[in-house]
């Protein structure tokens, strides 16, 4: 089947670790995103991409890192600089101007 | 930055009602999305809307986009227990061909069989 998949669904954190969050797309889309979505409120920008090997700071960049070295994979890295990494993360993907579509989400938590 | 504002937060409705959800922008849209959203789990599109006055419907869902581009209203006709769920709407900030999303905080609908 053609779309995203994001792995693992639940993933938990010790303090000062740092974790890789996955994200594979075959749709064969050149942009891809990653969003932070907290309890109640809307999707924040994390970081996206738009060709492999480039990728852009997005709204709430600090603590995080990412790389796109092929072009159905741009996985996240929450690093121990990120001072409330509990969330729920999603990755999606796009092409040229049309729809955005997302995979099913990652849980993490810092325990 | 651009800000969407979306209303009602929660609605309850019962089944077979008609209802509405408002999403208003601070500036100008280039595109709005909705989506929905099961707890716990990714978006679904719904629809895209572009153009000023602009309407699309599937099945009993309608959304349109204001003359003004800046107002985006989702309505479903004979609500169902199907249609639970949170209804985000997302602006496109229109630039470059990446799309960048902002999100408004969502709307939790709730439909009582």
């Amino acid at each position: 089947d053609g779309g995203i998949t994001q792995s693992p669904k639940y993933l938990f954190r010790k303090e000062g670790q740092n974790v890789t969050l996955s994200c594979e797309q075959n749709l064969n889309h050149d942009a891809m995103y990653w969003y932070r979505q907290d309890p109640g409120q809307g999707l924040r920008l994390i970081y996206y991409s738009q060709i492999v090997n480039d990728f852009q700071k997005g709204d709430i960049a600090e603590g995080y890192s990412v790389s796109r070295e092929k072009k159905e994979s741009f996985p996240l890295t929450v690093t121990s600089a990120q001072k409330n990494p509990t969330a729920f993360y999603l990755c999606a993907s796009s092409s040229g101007g049309n729809t955005i579509y997302f995979g099913e989400g990652s849980w993490l938590t810092v325990v | 930055s651009q800000e969407l504002e979306q209303s009602p937060q929660s609605l309850i409705v019962q089944e077979g009602k008609n209802l509405t959800i408002n999403c208003t922008s601070s500036k100008t849209l280039y595109g709005l999305y909705w989506y929905k959203q099961k707890y716990g789990e990714g978006l679904i599109f719904l629809m895209m809307l572009q153009k000023g006055g602009e309407e699309k419907s599937h099945e009993k869902i309608t959304a349109k986009l204001d003359e003004k581009k800046q107002q985006s209203s989702l309505h479903i006709t004979a609500s169902q227990p199907s249609h639970a769920g949170t209804y985000l709407c997302g602006a496109d900030r229109g630039s470059g061909s990446a799309r960048q999303l902002t999100f408004g905080s969502g709307t939790q609908l709730t439909v009582l069989p």
